[in-house]
């Protein structure tokens, strides 16, 4: 079956670490989205892909970074300089703007 | 700038009752509007995409509307069930691969 898979599901960083979030889908979605989720507070756009080897800032990417080095990939980095990291992370992935979204299970990231 | 509202943050009903979730829009200048359901600790899941062009979609006891020009939108749940117990988020999409999520309704059915 096709979908996204996010992993790993839970995820501890110590402070000053980096540390890499996977998300692959098997869609054949062109672009490919990181969300972040805190309680009480609406998705938040972290960075998008619309192609291959191309990506955008999205509304807080400030300590975040990605890569896009296959269509099935967009793995996000969080790294030493995000603050306040410890938060819900969503990998979504679309194709057109005329189709919605499809969102994979999630990585639960907390500092420690 | 788009700005998505969902009202109430969180509803509580007797298993069986009929209920509406209402989520507001502030420019209706949009391409689609998605319904998603998120249970606790887990992602998203779709369960209706309404085109700027349609007024309504239907998936089983699931029904969502769509006033663009009034900036609303509605999910209506017939015969609620403690199954559909999660938080309801509505997501609207404006261009260039722009989308703004409400922060949900929190539904909580009693058995």
């Amino acid at each position: 079956d096709g979908g996204i898979t996010q992993s790993p599901k839970y995820l501890f960083r110590k402070e000053g670490q980096n540390v890499t979030l996977s998300c692959e889908q098997n869609l054949n979605h062109d672009a490919m989205y990181w969300y972040r989720q805190d309680p009480g507070q609406g998705l938040r756009l972290i960075y998008y892909s619309q192609i291959v080897n191309d990506f955008q800032k999205g509304d807080i990417a400030e300590g975040y970074s990605v890569s896009r080095e296959k269509k099935e990939s967009f793995p996000l980095t969080v790294t030493s300089a995000q603050k306040n990291p410890t938060a819900f992370y969503l990998c979504a992935s679309g194709t057109g703007e005329d189709y919605g979204y499809t969102f994979g299970s999630g990585t639960r990231l907390t500092v420690v | 700038k788009q700005e998505v509202t969902q009202i109430p943050a969180a509803l509580s009903v007797p298993e069986g009752e009929n209920l509406v979730l209402n989520c507001s829009f502030t420019d209706s200048a949009i391409y689609n509007l998605q319904w998603f359901r998120q249970d606790p600790g887990k992602g998203l899941t779709s369960l209706l995409l309404i085109q700027s062009s349609q007024r309504e979609q239907t998936s089983g006891r699931l029904n969502a509307s769509l006033d663009k020009s009034s900036g609303r939108s509605t999910l209506y749940i017939a015969a609620s069930q403690p199954g559909d117990s999660a938080t309801y988020l509505c997501a609207v999409r404006t261009g260039g691969f722009k989308t703004i999520f409400g922060a949900g309704t929190r539904l909580f059915v009693k058995a």
